[in-house]
């Protein structure tokens, strides 16, 4: 297997602009996590989904932040409009189930001009 | 993901001696412990785990120590390696069933030639 999949690794983007995050869980993993990385804070969880339905969002910082996923092999994370305070390192990891063992992507870099 | 390593506290060791490092956890009713490892550029990836009713975990390379008394905990690399240069951090959940995971911010191992 593959791993989970991010994509784009690095994204550079203008304050005001739509910023979209891939990712692709492993196979057969039915818990998704989106989880932003910063010197300050380090890993946080943003939102989870079981069965491609969201369970807990409460770390989504604001309205500006969406997450989907329409099917098992997919899910978006997406800010609209993005700020600069934005600029982390978005992970995305799956498991097999809640509470068994996460595997992370390789994360996209985010930064936010 | 290097935003999260540019200030770090850094243990520099070695190679071939023995690392240790330290990670005190924030919730006295945390009931299960696992250490991730970071290299540059990619995820976190799982290292070893410990449920609260054990002190201590061995696995390979690698032994994982709690001290529920004092809310810490210990990762010991035996003969580290270069391969070992990392960032590692400890993440806390209240059970080892749940998708919750508090992620502490890391310490930066250099493995010296």
């Amino acid at each position: 297997d593959a791993g989970v999949i991010q994509s784009p690794r690095h994204e550079v983007t203008e304050m005001g602009q739509e910023v979209t995050l891939r990712c692709k869980p492993i196979s057969g993993h039915n818990s998704l996590f989106w989880y932003r990385q910063t010197m300050m804070r380090g890993l946080e969880l943003l939102i989870y989904f079981n069965n491609n339905v969201p369970i807990d969002d409460s770390g989504m910082p604001e309205d500006r932040f969406s997450a989907k996923m329409p099917n098992a092999s997919f899910s978006t994370l997406k800010i609209q409009p993005s700020e600069p305070r934005d600029s982390a390192v978005y992970f995305c990891a799956s498991s097999l189930s809640e509470g068994s063992e996460l595997f992370f992507g390789s994360g996209t870099q985010l930064s936010v001009l | 993901g290097e935003s999260v390593g540019l200030h770090l506290p850094t243990l520099s060791v070695q190679e071939g001696d023995n690392s240790i490092i330290n990670c005190a956890y924030s919730n006295s009713a945390s009931d299960y412990f696992i250490w991730y490892k970071q290299e540059s550029g990619k995820g976190p990836q799982f290292i070893i785990d410990i449920r609260s009713n054990m002190d201590k975990r061995q696995g390979q390379r690698v032994t994982v120590l709690l001290n529920k008394t004092v809310k810490h905990l210990s990762l010991q690399i035996a003969a580290t390696q270069p391969g070992d240069s990392a960032v590692y951090f400890c993440a806390e959940s209240l059970t080892s069933g749940t998708y919750k995971y508090i992620f502490g911010t890391g310490t930066r191992l250099k493995v010296l030639a």
